[in-house]
This record gives C-alpha cells, sequence and structure tokens, in this order.
C-alpha cells in the first residue's frame, strides 16, 4: 500500500531555532499534501494545504511566516517551524493524496507525525 | 461549518464485548465518511469508508453505514480484540482533489482481557 514518511520521528529544539519537517510519499506521486497537529487528546486541525509547484493555503489562524511549507516535487513537502517557541511543541502530521490514474481520489495516506518539543 | 461529533471516550470494553462508537457529521453537500484508526504511537490509517447514502464500509471486523437521514456514521465491531485498543477518528472529505479531511475529536477505545 502506499507508504508515507516522516522525519525526523521527534526533535527537541531551543527557542528560538528553526526546525524543518519532512513529508515524503514513498511509492506514489502526491500533487497535495495536508498538514496537521495534534495536540494531546485532541483531533487534528488542519494547518495548510500543500501543492506542489505553488503556493501552500493555510487554514485561518495558521502563521504563514512561521510554518513555511514547500512542495518542491510530486514526492516531497517540508514544514519548516521558524523561530520556535514553547507553544509550538505538538505533534506534525502530513498526509497525502496519490495522485495516480487509477488512485482513490479521497484517500489520504498519513505520516507516521513528528514530535516537536521547543524547550 | 462542516463538522464531525464523535462521542466522547474513553471506551473501555472486556474483550469479545460488542462495539458501537457513534458519530454524526454537519455538511452543506454530500462527503464522503470515513474512520480512521491511530494505534499507540503510530500514524493514522484508513480503516473504512463509504463514499454516498446506504454504503457499508467495512474492515477487520468494523463496520459503518453512511445514513443520510440521520447524518451519521456510526463504527461497530462485534466482538472486539484487545489489539482494537486505539483512538478512532470519524472524518469527512468532499469530492474535490484539494479538499482535506475534517476530523471529530477522536475516540480512545481501551479493550482489556
Amino acid at each position: 500500500g502506499a507508504v508515507v514518511s516522516q522525519h525526523p520521528s521527534r526533535v527537541i529544539c531551543k527557542s528560538g531555532t528553526s526546525v524543518k519537517i519532512e513529508c515524503r510519499s514513498l511509492d506514489f506521486q502526491a500533487t497535495t499534501m495536508f498538514w496537521y497537529r495534534q495536540f494531546p487528546k485532541q483531533s487534528l486541525m488542519l494547518m495548510a494545504t500543500s501543492n506542489e509547484g505553488s503556493k501552500a493555503t493555510y487554514e485561518q489562524g495558521v502563521e504563514k511566516d512561521k510554518f513555511l511549507i514547500n512542495h518542491a516535487s510530486l514526492t516531497l513537502s517540508t514544514l519548516t517551524v521558524t523561530s520556535a517557541h514553547p507553544e509550538d511543541s505538538s505533534f506534525y502530521i502530513c498526509s497525502a493524496r496519490d495522485a495516480g490514474r487509477g488512485a482513490d481520489w479521497d484517500t489520504q495516506y498519513f505520516g507516521p507525525g513528528t514530535r516537536l518539543t521547543v524547550l | 461549518g462542516d463538522s464531525v461529533t464523535q462521542m466522547e471516550g474513553p471506551v473501555t470494553l472486556s474483550e469479545e464485548a460488542f462495539l458501537t462508537i457513534n458519530c454524526t457529521y454537519t455538511a452543506t453537500g454530500y462527503p464522503s465518511l470515513f474512520w480512521y484508526v491511530q494505534y499507540p504511537g503510530e500514524g493514522l490509517q484508513l480503516l473504512l469508508k463509504a463514499t454516498k447514502a446506504d454504503d457499508k464500509g467495512s474492515n477487520k471486523g468494523f463496520e459503518a453505514t453512511y445514513r443520510k437521514e440521520t447524518t451519521s456514521f456510526h463504527l461497530e465491531k462485534g466482538s472486539v480484540q484487545v489489539s482494537d485498543s486505539a483512538v478512532y477518528f470519524c472524518a469527512l472529505s468532499f469530492n474535490q482533489a484539494g479538499t482535506a479531511l475534517i476530523f471529530g475529536k477522536g475516540t480512545t477505545l481501551s479493550v482489556s482481557s
């Protein structure tokens, strides 16, 4: 089946530094990837929709200058948390849709998530 | 706006008990409906889905039927196992390729032997 990887799985950084999280579709091409944030014991909140070759679409309330998203190829999207602060500590999850012919348009494949801790 | 409401957890059951996790939705159109499962320490996995009214999704003994009249998509399993312990998310999505999933808050299921 379709596999999405994320790297790193865990990262601890100091306040004020930037952290980059990679999301890769390993065996399919994804024109659209999604970035979610999950707080403890809560649901996933969509942060932004990442489209290959164009600017990401951010949800209301998400700072696009703080959460930089780049989708440079059909298999890779990156989320950079700039000048991270403790309140940015969270579980970040990406998902991707298979853009291939015959693929289920409505099925999203999720990465395992990245646990970010900002000290 | 569009939304998904799930029953509050945690749900605690003994092995072989019957499971129901309620899910209702509010939507302006005709969405596809999904159940995702998140096992401890892992990412979300699609459990089952239904794309139109009266469709029944099923997988691994779990079932859910798309009920347009009650705007519901309740998850059921006749006999749960310890290995079913996880967080279950109900979600919806519309018939557009760039549309993200809208999730419910998730329901934690704990099954004991």
